[in-house]
């Protein structure tokens, strides 16, 4: 059981838009901390997509935003491309357990 | 350039020690935190603890505090996760990875580690 919850999955078809929620409580994501999001491609190890709520890498297209609000995040994906087709995380810091914490993961299928 | 070199994979009885490495470069080690991440095969990422290498610093996660230990050694910029006797649940891909801000912007590439009777 994750201490941050995310869809175990989400769909969407060549050009479409969705949503990835990553939903926490108060002693982490409702406590002020910044929510990451990775991208990790079948064999490879995570990539960084999105960090601190709603910033991305340099490289990381602009189809990729992130949002918070109270103990929620969210990713969303604009322009659905098949490569786009991977598995998504997020990942938090907890107080509680005072260490970061990943979303168990939301595979994306396109 | 940031890199993160990890050792080879292993396949290891249960019961025996092992230690795997987490060679850095690229950037100061000793006043960055460096951590590692477990994912067994098919499931999720899991946050295994960090080390501050400059104090020695280590904080583990609940799940894994007694399970494993994370060092480093500053003279040669690389991290370390071992165990002093391996099960079979420990079978899965190990990360070390280097967080800036909270977020794990480096990430080796993974060592598999096999524990099979």
């Amino acid at each position: 059981q994750s201490v941050l919850t995310q869809p175990p999955s989400v769909s969407g078809a060549p050009g479409q838009r969705i949503i990835i929620s990553c939903t926490g409580s108060s002693s982490n994501i409702g406590a002020g901390y910044d929510v990451h999001w990775y991208q990790q491609l079948p064999g490879t190890a995570p990539k960084l997509l999105i960090y601190a709520n709603s910033h991305r890498p340099s490289g990381v297209p602009d189809r990729f935003s992130g949002s918070k609000s109270g103990t929620s995040a969210s990713l969303a994906i604009s322009g659905l491309r098949a490569e786009d087709e991977s598995d998504y995380y997020c990942q938090s810091y907890d107080t509680g357990l005072s260490v970061w914490v990943f979303g168990g993961g939301t595979k994306l299928t396109v | 350039e940031v890199q993160l070199v990890q050792s080879g994979a292993e396949v290891k009885k249960p019961g025996e020690s092992l230690k795997i490495s987490c060679k850095t470069s690229g950037y100061s080690f000793n006043t960055n935190w460096i951590g590692w991440v477990r994912q067994v095969p098919g499931k999720g990422l899991e946050w295994m603890g960090v080390i501050y290498p400059s104090d020695s610093d280590v904080r583990y996660s609940p799940s894994f505090q007694g399970q494993v230990t994370i060092s480093a050694d500053k003279s040669i910029t690389t991290a370390y996760l071992q165990w002093s006797s391996l099960e079979a649940s420990d079978t899965a891909i190990y990360y070390c990875a280097k967080p800036t801000n909270g977020a794990p912007d480096y990430w080796g590439q993974g060592t598999l580690i096999t524990v099979s009777s």
